[in-house]
């Protein structure tokens, strides 16, 4: 099974400033998908980007971006212009063709934003 | 609007007793996922469903049950056998390829009293 980390429990920034949150991820896969989905104090969990492992180019919407390094297995998400609606729990999940295409998530990184 | 409804918002439960969460898509998807959410522990998959009549255990499926008559809907059971059943429940949809999104409902919070 593939495992996915999300080494930082808690992070902080400043409004208008760029963050960074890292996950690393296992797997023996050579084609799978990657997702960063955000899930607010309401607990709704929101699709914030997914990048496709045979693309080179890293995917990107609006402020946020990542980082996709496949050797290394790392998907890192960028947060530019960070702003107040920012601040959530952000959840790496890595799908493959395993369980049913289910996702298999990271323990997530609190993202805290400051004014 | 399509979407992913989920009820009860709230639910709390004697122990010894059994309780079912509902789940319903009206986004016409094949497939269908329950995850357990408890804090610090991210999502974990408790079963999961790619057509009706049909679905497969996943990681942490005992003292769980669900069923799948039809397309739009996939309650979860939880049994009494589930040792430690207080967490949120997550029910989610998708079309059954591996690159489209998973889509949630509001989730419910099951407390054991």
């Amino acid at each position: 099974a593939q495992t996915v980390t999300q080494s930082q429990p808690e992070m902080s920034v400043q409004e208008a400033e760029t963050v960074t949150l890292s996950c690393t991820y296992d797997t023996s896969e050579s084609d799978y998908y990657l997702f960063w989905y955000k899930q607010p104090p309401s607990r709704q969990m929101i699709l914030v980007i997914r990048q496709e492992a045979y693309k080179q180019q890293n995917a990107t919407e609006n402020r946020f971006s990542v980082n996709f390094q496949k050797a290394a297995k790392s998907f890192s998400l960028k947060i530019s212009d960070s702003q107040l609606g920012d601040a959530a729990m952000y959840f790496c999940a890595y799908r493959s063709a395993d369980s049913g295409y289910a996702l298999n998530f990271g323990k997530g990184t609190s993202l805290l934003v400051t004014p | 609007d399509g979407g992913i409804t989920q009820s009860p918002k709230y639910l709390f439960r004697k122990e010894g007793q059994n309780v079912t969460l509902s789940c319903e898509q009206n986004l016409n998807h094949d497939a269908m996922y329950w995850y357990r959410q408890d804090p610090g522990q991210g999502l974990r998959l408790i079963y999961y469903s790619q057509i009706v009549n049909d679905f497969q255990k996943g990681d942490i499926a005992e003292g769980y049950s669900v069923s799948r008559e039809k397309k739009e809907s996939f309650p979860l059971t939880v049994t009494s056998a589930q040792k430690n059943p207080t967490a949120f429940y997550l029910c989610a949809s998708s079309i059954w390829t591996r690159g489209n999104e998973q889509f949630f409902g509001p989730g419910t919070r099951l407390t054991v009293l």
